[in-house]
């Protein structure tokens, strides 16, 4: 069974603060990842893609990609209110383009 | 800046009723999804689609299920005899390509069934 794990919090920082929000997946075979902000009743909005081990900054934002681990994060740097969300993790195991979406981490940035 | 459309954004079905979910891709994209999402739960993949029929679907799309892209730029979602079961928000999504490529969702459909 194909994986993505994701506290699913919430994880509260304050503004300005940086928030490290984590992933973890279990198909060996993934290549992409991805991350998507989901508001409450909204739809999946993209982040930040990610298909190299390293890191990849945008703006506030800085995917982290580990294959050896199995391991993805996204840091929000200076975070904001407007940031609160639902972070949502996903693997793309294959070349059909399907992803596999973790549980999502709730993040609130508290005035 | 281009965006995947959906309509209707909430329908409301009878149990055992036929409905048909609607979705414009973005126009240079070839590669069509659609997924769900019950309330509170993870977003579920349920069927991708390339040049004109499945690429791939998950154990969910049983045969209440089919997609079809009837014109140029539709991509739609049948569900038929519907259950309770299926009250969800149902999302299309579409990319340029499969695999490493970047997905955008549409606004999603709200479906419940009574």
């Amino acid at each position: 069974q194909k994986e993505v794990e994701q506290n699913s919090g919430p994880l509260s920082v304050p503004e300005g603060a940086i928030a490290s929000l984590n992933c973890t997946y279990s198909d060996r075979v993934s290549q992409s990842f991805f991350w998507y902000r989901q508001y409450s009743g909204k739809s999946p909005e993209l982040i930040m893609s990610i298909y190299s081990n390293g890191d990849k900054e945008d703006g506030r934002f800085t995917a982290q990609l580990n294959k050896a681990s199995q391991y993805v994060s996204l840091l929000i740097r200076d975070s904001q209110p407007s940031d609160s969300a639902t972070y949502l993790c996903a693997a793309s195991p294959s070349n059909t383009g399907k992803l596999i979406f973790g549980q999502g981490t709730t993040l609130q940035v508290k005035p | 800046e281009p965006e995947v459309t959906q309509t209707p954004s909430h329908q409301v079905t009878q149990m055992g009723q036929e409905v048909i979910l609607r979705c414009v891709p973005i126009s240079n994209h070839l590669y069509f999804y659609w997924y769900r999402q019950i309330l509170g739960q993870k977003v579920e993949f349920l069927v991708s689609f390339y040049n004109n029929e499945i690429s791939e679907k998950s154990e969910i799309f049983d045969d209440q299920f089919s997609v079809e892209r009837p014109d140029g730029s539709n991509f739609t979602l049948k569900i038929r005899s519907t259950k309770l079961e299926d009250s969800a928000m149902y999302f299309c999504a579409s990319s340029e390509s499969g695999g490493i490529t970047e997905a955008f969702f549409g606004q999603g459909t709200r479906l419940t069934v009574v």
